[in-house]
């Protein structure tokens, strides 16, 4: 069954530092999505994507933030100066038309 | 505003026993209603969704508009079903976002 693929699953950094958290999603998907869940806390909507575009973002999808589709199967969500509150983990999830979301394993960010 | 509310953040019932995960929401407008499960060490994935009527290793969930509630159920709690439930809200006829309740840790004792 095909799934959600995320790299790296860890990711170290610095704050101030930027960070690129990739993500393939399930390959006739047209919607993609990225959340985080702060430790600890709700799982948080950041942004969908779809058509190239970004569809919706939430509050903290703020200027530091932004997200590609680089080529026909990669969705990146970049962090230009990482800050130690990004510390959380961040999920990538795909949809079709059926709406059900699949999500990913996570990448689990960390800054310091 | 769209809200989930997850009252319990951590259930513990008996093998056997029913179980019932609480889930309520606040939204203007109609929503679609999801259960996602999380068993340890493995993605989010999903359990039910509302409008699918369906049951899914014995649970089953009933939207409450009245109430606004869509509260999962499972007559007999097996040991497999331990692991962290969060129940969604996704607004109809908009965008694709879902919003999460806090999640309830669920676990069966033998």
């Amino acid at each position: 069954e095909p799934e959600v693929t995320q790299t790296p699953s860890h990711q170290v950094t610095q704050m101030g530092q930027e960070v690129i958290l990739r993500c393939v999603p399930i390959s006739n998907h047209l919607y993609f999505y990225w959340y985080r869940q702060i430790l600890g806390q709700k799982v948080e909507f950041l942004v969908s994507f779809y058509n190239n575009e970004i569809s919706e973002k939430s509050e903290i999808f703020d200027d530091q933030f932004s997200v590609e589709r680089p080529d026909g199967s990669n969705f990146t969500l970049k962090i230009r100066s990482t800050k130690l509150e990004d510390s959380a983990m961040y999920f990538c999830a795909s949809s079709g038309q059926g709406n059900e979301q699949y999500f990913g394993p996570g990448t689990r960010l960390t800054v310091t | 505003a769209q809200r989930v509310t997850q009252p319990e953040k951590l259930l513990s019932v008996f093998k056997g026993a029913p179980v019932e995960l609480k889930c309520n929401y606040s939204y203007s407008g109609s929503p679609e209603l999801f259960w996602y499960v999380q068993y340890s060490r493995q993605r989010l994935q999903l359990l039910l969704r509302h409008i699918s009527r369906e049951s899914i290793k014995g649970f089953t969930a009933d939207l409450n508009k009245g109430e606004t509630s869509f509260h999962l159920k499972k007559p007999f709690a097996q040991e497999e079903d331990s692991a962290m439930y969060y129940c969604a809200l996704k607004p109809l006829l908009r965008a694709q976002k879902l919003v999460f309740g806090q999640g309830t840790r669920l676990t069966i004792n033998p």
